[in-house]
């Protein structure tokens, strides 16, 4: 089970960043997203596909169709920019082994 | 919110164990699921493992003959061990907190993470 991500995305201040996590099954487990800043710990952005964390921007936002989702984020912040990692879990062993995607590089120009 | 604090011995030589343990705080390890996820310098994240509130443990296909978490419920800590290290473990380990475990799972509090290094 892999997740597959863009290595780099770009985007200028103010414009819509999209972020994409490819699944390569069928049957897809719910997808989660971190973005992670240098020298600092993942922090979680979106949970269960779209749903937002307390104290997560607005302008954050997920949505999918079929074995891909995505995290959008609108009006980007020079903030924003960070390595951005998608999360989901494979359980069709009958357990759940946890995938991360091989990240994402947000630059804001 | 709960606060996850890794610790351990930032260099291990080749062929031996890599011991870490995180310590949960402001929150009871009795609940959830706990997990450790690493980072190799400039690399993407790995998964390693996690063991439930009821002890339950599932690791890493990749690494499973190697490792082994744990958890202790008296000292709020839970922790890793992977044997038979090379420089390809060297990594930043970070211990995390897990939600959802009946949606698949996520991670929604970390420690700051803690630089291993594997060398002799």
């Amino acid at each position: 089970y892999e997740l597959s991500q863009p290595p780099s995305v770009s985007v200028s201040p103010g414009q819509t960043a999209t972020i994409t996590c490819s699944a390569d099954a069928l049957a897809r487990q719910y997808t989660n997203w971190y973005r992670q800043k240098p020298g600092q710990a993942p922090v979680l952005v979106i949970h269960k596909d779209t749903e937002r964390p307390s104290g997560i921007p607005e302008r954050f936002s997920g949505s999918s169709s079929g074995t891909t989702v995505t995290l959008t984020i609108n009006g980007v912040q020079a903030e924003d920019e960070a390595d951005y990692y998608c999360q989901s879990a494979d359980t069709s062993v009958g357990d759940r082994d946890v995938v991360f995607g091989g990240g994402t590089k947000l630059t804001v120009l | 919110q709960v606060q996850l604090q890794e610790s351990g011995p930032g260099l291990v030589k080749p062929s031996e164990t890599l011991s870490l343990t995180c310590t949960v705080s402001n929150g009871s390890i009795s609940s959830y699921a706990w997990s450790w996820i690493r980072q190799p310098p400039g690399k993407g994240l790995e998964w390693i493992g996690y063991i439930t509130d009821s002890g339950n443990s599932n690791y890493n296909p990749s690494l499973k003959s190697r490792v082994t978490i744990s958890l202790d419920t008296s000292k709020n800590q839970f922790s890793v061990k992977l044997n038979s290290v090379t420089a390809a473990d060297t990594a930043v380990y970070y211990c995390a907190k897990g939600r959802g475990f009946s949606y698949g799972m996520w991670f929604d509090s970390w420690g700051l993470g803690t630089l291993v290094t594997v060398s002799s």
